[in-house]
């Protein structure tokens, strides 16, 4: 069974510009999460959606970060303009149901210089 | 915010040698799971511990609770050099996996 993938794994971007980072979850999973994890800390949530909806988004700065999450599978995060403290990993995960076991994905580590 | 804080940060030991982590939160939880993540890597879930659990056994891991002092331990035995990784305590307040995640213990074995 394939795990949760991610992309692009790597990314490096000069401030002020956009980027965008796609999800795939396992499939049936019903819900899925996006985690900011900076460097020597643990992840912070950001979003999580119960198939297309999102049921809490109080930790994404809805200035310049926009998530989605079209038919309930893939999701995409983006980030407009970008900023220097932007910089970190942003983790994919999804789980069956709410309760359930979390299944992260590699991850997505973005620089911005 | 994180709510876990693990104890210690870094952690040196011999192959061979037991590890043990510790983890302490603010607030009332549902359960509380420990998360091993490799250098580069995402985080692989490793045993999620009930708050009406005491102890969870999983091959060579070891959790505790304690609610009363609000803390968790990991305890790794017969330490290998891959189990070289950090270790992260995340807390769920009401069973819907709003996972918190503490800081992290960097675990190093050397062989």
């Amino acid at each position: 069974e394939a795990g949760v993938v991610q992309s692009p794994r790597y990314k490096i971007i000069e401030k002020k510009q956009p980027v965008a980072f796609w999800c795939n979850p396992i499939s049936g999973h019903n819900t899925l999460y996006w985690y900011r994890q900076n460097l020597g800390q643990g992840p912070e949530l950001l979003i999580r959606y119960e198939n297309e909806e999102a049921v809490d988004d109080s930790q994404l700065p809805k200035d310049r970060f926009s998530a989605e999450r079209l038919k309930g599978v893939d999701s995409t995060l983006k980030i407009q303009p970008a900023e220097l403290g932007d910089s970190a990993v942003y983790l994919c995960a999804s789980s069956l149901t709410p309760g359930n076991t979390i299944y992260f994905g590699e991850g997505s580590w973005l620089t911005v210089v | 915010s994180q709510q876990g804080e693990e104890d210690p940060q870094a952690l040196s030991i011999q192959e061979g040698e037991n590890a043990t982590m510790n983890c302490s939160y603010k607030t009332s939880i549902n359960n509380l799971q420990w998360y091993r993540q490799n250098s580069g890597r995402g985080l692989v879930h490793l045993i999620l511990i009930r708050s009406n659990e005491r102890e969870k056994h999983s091959g060579r891991l070891r959790v505790t609770l304690d609610t009363s002092k609000k803390s968790s331990s990991l305890l790794i035995t017969a330490s290998r050099a891959a189990d070289t990784a950090s270790y992260f305590c995340a807390t769920d307040k009401n069973a819907g996996n709003m996972l918190t995640f503490g800081g992290g213990t960097r675990l190093m074995v050397k062989p």
